[in-house]
């Protein structure tokens, strides 16, 4: 089975600009999680989709930053405009809902830099 | 609030060597708990995980973690480390609510 698949694998864009990252988890997996990790420090939980619907967005930093899950298939999270600081590795996962079992995918990341 | 602590950043072994990486939990319960690797340019792959039952976790690569209640403890172990064991390693924690609480991970070197 295909993992999770995220893309751009890199984006370099200019402070003030807009960006929009994608995930495509693994077909079937209604659980949907986004984290980053910024500059070294820990991976950082942002929210948490269940099919199309938002369960947990405690993580989520400001509003610079929306996540959707259209259909309940792929997610994008957009942020504008994007800030120096937001410069990191944006990390998607997936899991099915007996993660006891089968726990959680995640994918490649995507590294973001902001200038 | 649950948390993870990974108190060595950066770890170096001989290949060959035995590895022990440490991590420490804080939660009020038994979480699950995990052991996740990032090779360079790669993602996070999961080693092992602990649910529940024996507290000697066998995952891949040879890697192997054990839960230790009375400390609070889920060190990951391999025997016999390889050179395409450098990497980073993550430990991290779901206390229940699908939120997973990594670790700042630790950077494993492996010289010749």
């Amino acid at each position: 089975e295909a993992g999770v698949t995220q893309f751009p694998s890199h984006s370099v864009i200019e402070k003030g600009q807009t960006v929009t990252l994608r995930c495509d988890p693994i077909s079937g997996h209604d659980n949907l999680y986004w984290y980053r990790r910024v500059m070294g420090k820990e991976i950082k939980f942002l929210l948490h989709f269940v099919k199309e619907s938002k369960q947990d967005e405690s993580g989520m930093p400001n509003n610079r930053f929306l996540a959707e899950r259209t259909g309940g298939t792929y997610s994008t999270l957009k942020v504008q405009p994007a800030e120096l600081e937001d410069s990191g590795v944006y990390f998607c996962a997936s899991s099915q809902d007996r993660r006891d079992i089968y726990g959680y995918t995640f994918g490649s990341g995507t590294r973001l830099t902001v200038v | 609030a649950q948390s993870v602590t990974q108190p060595d950043i950066h770890i170096t072994v001989s290949e060959g060597a035995s590895l022990e990486l440490r991590c420490n939990y804080s939660y009020g319960a038994t979480p699950y708990l995990f052991w996740y690797v990032q090779s360079p340019g790669q993602g996070l792959q999961l080693l092992l995980k602990y649910f529940s039952g024996d507290t000697l976790v066998q995952g891949i690569k040879g890697f192997e973690a054990e839960f230790k209640r009375s400390q609070s403890s889920f060190n990951l172990r391999k025997p016999s480390v390889h050179w395409s064991d450098a990497a980073e390693y993550f430990c991290a924690v779901d206390g229940g609510y699908q939120k997973v609480t990594f670790g700042t991970g630790t950077k494993l070197q492996v010289i010749p």
